[in-house]
């Protein structure tokens, strides 16, 4: 159960577009759907953004989208907001029926 | 609305072992599958159990052999987490999540501090 690649860091100046990705292997990522992403501002209990793949949860903003390409998920964000710095984790089912998350990446709003 | 609140952390000695709980409301709680992760202080989230809405499946990280066991009391609308044999490297905080394959709603957490 490694757990997924993620990028310790990104930034991006408000308004621009950023993307996460998460790397895992054809055993987790690239063999099922089940794949989250969750934002957690310090100190607060993680929040769902994105779920099976690209699948928003209702209240989540439309500027946050998922995509899978392979072993690798991403999860996009447009029209970046001083309010979208925070941590972001991806997550994944594998194929020994167990759940694995990425290491976690810290996005900073410029 | 949805709600878990998770409870029972708190300072341990390494080697004895604690029971957390989360409590459910807001939703039917027998209709879900929910699991326990964990987050050590500055580090990332660590997926530790998932439970089926039966109690029947049961799946664990790899990195626990066996000392932690996942229950849930569906009459009770609680899920639990034993944690035996604890270490040091047990501490963090303990959220339980809701929804087998979303992880859509999570508790606050609870902290569990393992250390003599």
């Amino acid at each position: 159960q490694s757990a997924l690649t993620q990028p310790a860091s990104v930034s991006g100046s408000p308004g621009q577009s950023i993307t996460i990705s998460c790397t895992g292997t054809s055993s987790d990522v690239g063999g099922y759907k089940y794949v989250s992403w969750f934002q957690q501002h310090p100190g607060k209990a993680p929040k769902l953004m994105i779920y099976e793949v690209s699948s928003r949860p209702s209240g989540v903003s439309n500027r946050f989208s998922g995509s899978k390409s392979g072993n690798t998920a991403s999860l996009t964000i447009s029209g970046l907001q001083a309010e979208d710095e925070s941590d972001y984790y991806c997550s994944s089912y594998t194929s020994s029926s167990t759940w694995v998350f990425g290491g976690g990446t810290k996005l900073t709003v410029l | 609305q949805v709600q878990l609140v998770e409870s029972g952390g708190g300072v341990v000695q390494p080697g004895r072992s604690l029971r957390l709980s989360c409590a459910a409301s807001g939703f039917t709680f027998s209709s879900y599958g929910v699991h326990w992760v964990r987050q050590a202080p500055g580090k990332g989230l660590e997926w530790v159990a998932v439970i089926s809405s039966d109690g029947n499946n049961k799946y664990y990280a790899d990195s626990l052999k066996g000392r932690f066991t996942i229950s849930r009391d569906n009459s009770k609308n609680t899920l639990y987490l034993q944690m035996n044999s604890l270490r040091v490297e047990d501490t963090a905080v303990y959220y339980c999540a809701k929804d087998y394959y979303r992880f859509d709603y999570w508790g606050q957490g609870t902290l569990v501090t393992v250390s003599s």
